[in-house]
C-alpha cells in the first residue's frame, strides 16, 4: 500500500516570498502524483499532477511540482506567493492495479497563511 | 470534468440517528469514492462505490455502520449509520471521470456535526 508524508503542517509567509512544501511517498510500483488545494470554504480542486515525462510539472496559479524518483518526493513551489495562496494543500499518489482497483493516497496536508 | 453536487451541505445530527448522504455526479463516471475528513485530519478513504454491486471498504470501515449505494453510473449514497460524535467530519464524494492519470474531482462535502 501506498503512503504520503507532508513535511510540514503549517506555513507561514509573507507576500512574494518563496514557497516549497514536501511530499515524500512509499510506493514500489508506478505511481502517478497529485497536489489538491483547498481554498477556505471550498471544495479539493486538483493543482497539478505528474504521470510521466518531463518530472517538472507546471500547474495552474504559477505552481510547480518536481517528481524526484531517487527520492521518492515531489515538492510543490512557487517562486513568489500572494495573500490567495492561503489555503491546504495536499500531497496525492494515485495506483492504479488495472483490476478496477484505484486508490487516491492523500497525505495530511499543509496549511499555507499568507501574510498581506 | 465533472461537476459533482452532494447534499446536504452541512447537518446538525443528534446521537444514535442516521443520516444519508446523496452524490449526483453530471455526467456517467467510472469509479465513485467516499472519503472522510475528520478535523485537522486528512482525506481518508472510506470506500469505493461499485455500480449494481456492494460496495468495497477499507480498512477500519464496515457496511452497517457506512452503507452504501449506487444504482446508477451517476448517482451515489452514503449513509453514516447510528452516529456518535466521533463522526462529525466532512464526508466528500468523488470521482474519476476519465483517465487515471487526470485524478479525481471531488464535491464540496457534506459536514456532519453529531450532538
Amino acid at each position: 500500500a501506498q503512503s504520503v508524508s507532508q513535511h510540514n503542517h503549517h506555513v507561514i509567509l509573507s507576500e512574494a516570498a518563496s514557497l516549497e512544501l514536501g511530499c515524500n511517498y512509499s510506493y514500489g510500483g508506478t505511481v502517478n502524483l497529485f497536489w489538491y488545494v483547498q481554498y477556505p470554504g471550498q471544495h479539493l480542486q486538483l493543482l497539478l499532477k505528474y504521470f510521466s515525462g518531463d518530472p517538472l510539472v507546471k500547474g495552474i496559479k504559477g505552481f510547480e511540482a518536481e517528481f524526484i524518483k531517487s527520492k521518492f518526493s515531489f515538492n510543490l513551489r512557487k517562486p513568489s506567493v500572494q495573500w490567495s495562496d492561503t489555503a491546504e494543500y495536499f500531497c496525492a499518489v494515485s495506483a492504479y492495479s488495472g483490476a478496477g482497483s484505484y486508490q487516491l493516497t492523500f497525505g495530511k496536508g499543509t496549511k499555507l497563511s499568507v501574510i498581506p | 470534468s465533472a461537476v459533482i453536487s452532494q447534499k446536504p451541505s452541512r447537518d446538525i445530527c443528534q446521537r444514535g440517528t442516521s443520516l444519508t448522504i446523496q452524490c449526483q455526479v453530471d455526467s456517467q463516471v467510472t469509479m465513485m469514492f467516499w472519503y472522510r475528513q475528520q478535523p485537522g485530519q486528512s482525506l481518508t478513504l472510506i470506500a469505493t462505490a461499485n455500480q449494481g454491486s456492494e460496495a468495497t471498504y477499507e480498512s477500519g470501515f464496515v457496511i452497517d455502520k457506512f452503507p452504501i449505494s449506487r444504482p446508477n453510473l451517476t448517482f451515489s449514497t452514503l449513509t453514516v449509520s447510528n452516529m456518535s460524535p466521533e463522526d462529525s467530519s466532512i464526508y466528500l464524494c468523488s470521482v474519476l471521470a476519465g483517465l487515471v492519470v487526470e485524478g479525481l474531482f471531488f464535491g464540496e462535502g457534506s459536514r456532519l456535526t453529531v450532538l
